[in-house]
C-alpha cells in the first residue's frame, strides 16, 4: 500500500537558520507529490507541489523541495525561517487516480 | 495518538441522489473541523471549516446548499452533497482539531463517484 513518512514529529529552529523537513514516500513509479501547510486554527495550505520535471519546485514563502527518485524524497527546505513558519507541515502524494495519502506532520517550533 | 474516523470510504451513488459523509474523532474532542476536496492530479481544496455548535464557513466559490455541513456535536461532523452529479465525483477529506493551536488529525477520505 502507499505511504507516506514524516520521520521528524517534532522540530524546532532558530529564527533566521536553514530547515529541512523530511518526506519519503512509498509507490514503485513517481507519485505526485505535494506540501502543506497548517497554521493555528487555519485549513490547509498549499506550498508546493511536484508532478514531473524539474526537480527542485519552488514554493510560495520562499519554500522549496527537492524530488529525488534515488532516495523516494520529497524534502521540504527554506534558507532562513521565520518566526510566522511555525506551523504543522504535511507531505502528501497520491498516484494516479487513488486518493491522496498524507504523512503524519511535522510540527515546526521557531525560537528566538 | 489522536484518530479521526472517516466513512464511507467510498461511496457510488446516481445523479441526483444524496450522499453523507460522516467524520468522527473517536478519542478526542474536535471543536473545530475542516472539509477538503481533491480533484484528480490537484492539490486538496479546502471546501468549509466547521466549528461545534455553529454554521459552517464556507469558501468562497462553495455551494452551501449543496454541501450542507452540520457539526452537532464534539465528536461528529458530516458533509452531505445535495442533489449530487457526475462533476461532484471527486475525493472528499476531513480533518479535525481540538483546539487553537492543536496537531491536525485528517479521515482517510472518501471516495464519491456520481453515476
Amino acid at each position: 500500500a502507499q505511504s507516506v513518512t514524516q520521520p521528524d514529529i517534532h522540530i524546532t529552529v532558530s529564527e533566521g537558520a536553514s530547515l529541512e523537513l523530511r518526506c519519503n514516500y512509498s509507490y514503485g513509479a513517481t507519485p505526485y507529490l505535494f506540501w502543506y501547510v497548517q497554521s493555528p486554527g487555519q485549513g490547509l495550505q498549499l506550498l508546493l507541489k511536484y508532478f514531473s520535471g524539474d526537480t527542485l519546485v519552488q514554493g510560495i514563502k520562499g519554500f522549496e523541495a527537492e524530488f529525488k527518485r534515488s532516495q523516494s524524497s520529497f524534502n521540504l527546505r527554506k534558507p532562513s525561517v521565520h518566526w510566522s513558519d511555525a506551523a504543522e507541515y504535511f507531505c502528501a502524494s497520491h498516484f494516479g487516480n487513488e486518493k491522496l495519502t498524507f504523512g503524519t506532520g511535522t510540527r515546526l517550533t521557531i525560537i528566538p | 495518538g489522536a484518530v479521526v474516523s472517516q466513512h464511507p470510504s467510498w461511496v457510488i451513488c446516481k445523479s441526483g441522489t444524496s450522499v453523507k459523509i460522516e467524520c468522527r474523532s473517536l478519542d478526542f474532542q474536535a471543536t473545530t473541523m475542516f472539509w477538503y476536496r481533491q480533484f484528480p492530479k490537484q492539490s486538496l481544496m479546502l471546501m468549509a471549516t466547521s466549528n461545534e455548535g455553529s454554521k459552517a464557513t464556507y469558501e468562497q466559490g462553495v455551494e452551501k446548499d449543496k454541501f450542507l455541513i452540520n457539526h452537532a456535536s464534539l465528536t461528529l461532523s458530516t458533509l452531505t452533497v445535495t442533489s449530487a452529479h457526475p462533476e461532484d465525483s471527486s475525493f472528499y477529506i476531513c480533518s479535525a482539531s481540538s483546539r487553537v493551536n492543536e496537531k491536525l488529525f485528517f479521515g482517510s477520505g472518501t471516495q464519491l463517484s456520481v453515476l
